[in-house]
């Protein structure tokens, strides 16, 4: 989910497990979406996109699925490692001839050995 | 291979003092955006540059800020007259096109206005 402020919503999960983190995104006229992962002191780093007219896409350990119809975006981690922990920014944006992003606040992800 | 790069990483600066940030963007691509995110919260779009021009400024917060570019690559953001609010991590990202491609970001320059 989101939040507003400082308080990152939180996910604590095992080493092991699956994570699935949700977003909820604004604009219904958005045909791109992407997530990044941001370690502390580093810059945001792409992990997974997906436009539109697509419901689901798969990359390495990580797949990401649209539900339009609510305005819904999640990142499944499969096999959740330490070296995951981060936070994670969903971002959407609607072409006008360039990608103008529009970020989530994020989600903290914390994984424990 | 060679990222977006961003200097200084740090600045700590005395409020009403300007201060330029500077991005080298990847090789070749032609995109560049300029982002600012405080403490705890996501990334907010100040401005996008094709090539040497800025088609869209719109998240300049003010007309203390102003950025260019120049020989299509490097950028700099400037801050003139530093507020205390104006701290915060200023991220710079390029795409090789601007439309569909993936923005890839650097590493930041925290900037702290005392």
């Amino acid at each position: 989910g989101e939040s507003v402020g400082l308080h990152l919503p939180t996910l604590s999960v095992q080493e092991g497990d699956n994570s699935i983190i949700n977003c909820a995104y604004s604009n219904s006229a958005s045909d791109y979406f992407i997530w990044y992962k941001q370690e502390s002191g580093k810059g945001p780093q792409f992990i997974i996109d997906i436009r539109s007219n697509m419901d689901k896409r798969q990359g390495q350990r990580v797949t990401v699925l649209l539900n339009k119809t609510v305005k819904h975006l999640s990142l499944q981690i499969a096999a959740t490692q330490p070296g995951d922990s981060a936070v994670y920014f969903c971002a959407e944006s609607m072409n006008t001839g360039f990608q103008k992003l529009v970020f989530g606040t994020g989600t903290r992800l914390l994984v424990s050995p | 291979g060679a990222g977006v790069s961003q200097s200084p990483s740090n600045k700590v600066t005395e409020k009403g003092k300007d201060v330029e940030l500077r991005c080298d963007p990847i090789s070749g691509h032609t995109a560049l955006y300029w982002y600012r995110q405080s403490l705890g919260q996501g990334l907010e779009f100040l401005i996008y540059f094709q090539g040497n021009s800025a088609p869209d400024k719109s998240g300049l917060p003010s007309d203390r800020f102003s950025a260019e570019r120049t020989g299509g690559s490097v950028s700099t953001l400037t801050i003139q007259r530093t507020q205390q609010e104006d701290s915060a991590v200023y991220l710079c990202a390029s795409s090789f096109r601007p439309d569909g491609e993936t923005q890839y970001f650097g590493p930041g320059t925290r900037l702290l206005v005392l």
